[in-house]
């Protein structure tokens, strides 16, 4: 079984500019989460999304939004972009999402920097 | 606000002797508990779990204590392998919402 596919692995963009971060979960779980990992602030939760509904949201500003597509996949947008968002964008997946105790399954995550 | 803190950012630990990672939280409503590893430019792992109704739990050379009166939670791993060089990550939740993860303690197991 594929586990959790992010792509791009790599990414640079300038100040102003926007970014969408796709994540492709393991087959079968329909909840993706998002989460922005730096050193100074650790894991942080941005949102989930649960058969294509955005059912959690973390305290990010509106420059980031998300979707979920009728295959469970989810894409992630920051907009207008920021220094301060230069971070590891991570997505993690599960069966039926952050209302249970499951655990979650990671990907690699996109490396997101502005400049 | 940072509701679990891991206030050490760095560990190390010999190879053999027991590693133990500590984590605190603020929340009283969270009742279940997680620690993922992570290796450099991989994702996190799930490595051990506790539910608040219990003060223990094993699995292998991991386990977790739970001590909710003091809202502290600590990882111990023996015996410690050069493998278990990551970052470890507390998380906390309760039902119903997000996890809500440290910051992270950097372990460095030496031979």
């Amino acid at each position: 079984k594929a586990g959790v596919t992010q792509t791009p692995r790599y990414l640079i963009k300038t100040r102003g500019q926007q970014v969408t971060l796709s994540c492709s979960p393991i087959s079968g779980h329909r909840s993706v989460s998002w989460y922005q990992q730096t050193p100074g602030q650790g894991l942080q939760f941005l949102f989930e999304y649960f058969s294509e509904t955005q059912r959690n949201k973390g305290n990010f500003p509106g420059r980031f939004s998300g979707r979920q597509f009728s295959n469970s996949r989810s894409e992630m947008n920051v907009s207008t972009l920021e220094l301060g968002d230069s971070a590891l964008y991570l997505c993690a997946s599960s069966s039926q999402g952050l209302t249970t105790n499951e655990k979650l399954f990671f990907g690699s995550g996109t490396q997101l920097s502005v400049l | 606000d940072q509701q679990v803190k891991q206030n050490s950012p760095s560990l190390s630990v010999q190879e053999g002797r027991i590693s133990i990672l500590n984590c605190d939280y603020t929340n009283s409503m969270f009742d279940y508990f997680l620690w993922y590893k992570k290796y450099p430019a991989e994702g996190p792992t799930f490595l051990i779990s506790i539910s608040s109704i219990k003060d223990k739990n094993e699995d292998g050379r991991f386990t977790v204590f739970l001590n909710k009166s003091a809202k502290h939670l600590s990882l111990h791993i023996v015996p410690s392998q050069p493998g278990d060089s990551a970052v470890y990550f507390c998380a906390a939740k309760n039902s119903g919402y997000a996890l809500n993860f440290g910051k992270g303690t950097s372990l460095l197991v030496t031979p």
